[in-house]
């Protein structure tokens, strides 16, 4: 069974310009997590998608967005880019739904590294 | 907000020693996970707890809930280079039996096992 799988595995932006991240989840999982992993910063929670929809966000600037497709991969987008955005990006994915109320176990890929100079 | 601390940040200990890293909430746990990270890589899930006092083992790591559910430790028996990495604990946050559908993470402990 593939895991979660994320690209690219490297990226390197300029200050302003606009990054995508894919992320595809594990088969039969629904649900799709954003964390940001920033030197020093530990791992911050940035969204959360299930079943195409945003179920919450972390306390992110509206820049950074994405979305999950019918397949239920998903992308982030960050826009207008800045310094510290340079960070890795990791995606996970469970089976959990905004009702349900039990364990939460999470499946993470590798991360895609962003580097904004 | 939920806060997890972890300490101690770093670790580093000789090949066949025993270890303890502890993560401790600022609220009550309703779900601990403990996961492990190579750097600059993804994270490995290790265990999951959600009963006070529950305690679960895998190979030669041991993660206990205590009673309180406000603290969480992770043992490592006759540690290996293999253990070296970055071990973090995250937790739900939950009110009123539902989740919130995200994890909140300790800043992470670094161990280093010397051979």
């Amino acid at each position: 069974e593939a895991g979660v799988t994320q690209s690219p595995t490297h990226l390197i932006k300029t200050r302003g310009q606009q990054a995508t991240l894919r992320c595809s989840p594990i088969s039969g999982h629904t649900s799709v997590y954003w964390y940001q992993q920033a030197l020093g910063l530990g791992l911050q929670f940035l969204l959360w998608y299930d079943e195409g929809e945003e179920r919450n966000r972390g306390n992110f600037p509206p820049r950074f967005s994405g979305r999950q497709f019918p397949n239920y991969s998903s992308e982030l987008n960050v826009n207008a880019l800045e310094l510290e955005d340079s960070a890795l990006y990791l995606c996970a994915s469970s089976l959990v739904n905004r009702a349900f109320s039990g364990a939460n176990v999470l499946t993470f890929g590798a991360g895609s590294r962003l580097t904004v100079l | 907000s939920q806060e997890l601390e972890q300490s101690p940040q770093s670790l580093i200990v000789q090949e066949g020693k025993n270890l303890t890293i502890n993560c401790t909430s600022s609220k009550t746990l309703y779900g601990l996970y403990w996961y492990k990270q190579k750097y600059g890589e993804g994270l490995i899930f290790l265990m999951m707890l959600q009963k006070g006092g529950e305690e679960k083992s895998h190979e030669k790591i041991t993660a206990k809930l205590d009673e309180k559910k406000q603290q969480s430790s992770l043992h490592i028996t006759a540690s290996q280079p293999s253990h070296a990495g970055i071990y973090l604990c995250g937790a739900d946050s939950k009110a009123g039996g539902t989740s919130y559908g995200k994890l909140t993470f300790g800043q992470g402990t670094i161990l280093t096992v010397h051979p």
